[in-house]
């Protein structure tokens, strides 16, 4: 089985500052993959950043990084620069056994403060 | 348009009322899937299909059926709503091997 823990519900930050948000995983499975989605208060489900477990480098994409500690099973997800837009609930997500299946934490509700 | 589209958007229903969530995309993806959001709880998988032949049962099936009509096409239905159905349907597909989930925009289902 896999899981996924977000221990934040919810988190503050400065507009222009960084931000980790955090997100610890469990499988038993040697190849699996982690990802990150933002949800805006639209409700749509927007995807930001994909780790693979083989991958030896930190997945970036422009503003998201995702700091991957295999040993500590962590797959957080570090902002740069924050902006009133990134205001938005954030899921960190799973995949194992063969890739069939999508395994979502709790969330963690992120807001922006000018 | 959008690549994966969920009918209805929103739904007001009464308990032991039947009600279907209709899927369809147009994507070409072979494995679709729906979820349903709770505050607090996070995406819970209920079923997901990987062709119009198979049919899985995910975490939180119990009081749900689905359809695959087509390889675009995949239906959940509450045979009886209850009120603890009440919540944010999402609809998803993806590319076999990947994991990565394309969502459709929710369907936002409440039972009285």
């Amino acid at each position: 089985a896999q899981k996924i823990t977000q221990t934040q519900p919810g988190m503050f930050v400065q507009e222009k500052e960084a931000v980790t948000l955090d997100c610890t995983y469990d499988t038993s499975d040697q190849s699996y993959g982690l990802f990150w989605y933002k949800q805006p208060s639209s409700g749509e489900m927007i995807f930001l950043i994909y780790q693979g477990s083989y991958d030896e480098q930190n997945a970036t994409e422009g503003r998201y990084s995702l700091n991957f500690q295999k040993a500590r099973k962590s797959a957080n997800l570090v902002i740069s620069a924050s902006q009133l837009g990134d205001s938005a609930m954030y899921f960190c997500a799973m995949t194992a056994g063969g890739y069939q299946k999508v395994t979502f934490g709790t969330g963690t509700k992120l807001q922006v403060i000018p | 348009d959008a690549d994966v589209t969920q009918t209805p958007r929103n739904r007001i229903t009464k308990t032991g009322k039947r009600i279907m969530l209709e899927c369809s995309q147009t994507k070409g993806h072979d494995r679709m899937y729906w979820y349903r959001q709770d505050p607090g709880l996070g995406l819970r998988l209920i079923y997901y299909s990987f062709d119009v032949k198979d049919i899985n049962k995910g975490e939180i099936s119990d009081g749900y059926s689905v359809s695959r009509q087509a390889q675009a096409k995949f239906s959940l239905s509450l045979e009886s709503a209850i009120p603890n159905q009440t919540a944010l349907y999402f609809c998803a597909t993806s590319i076999t091997g990947t994991g990565e989930l394309f969502f459709g925009e929710g369907s936002r289902l409440t039972v009285l």
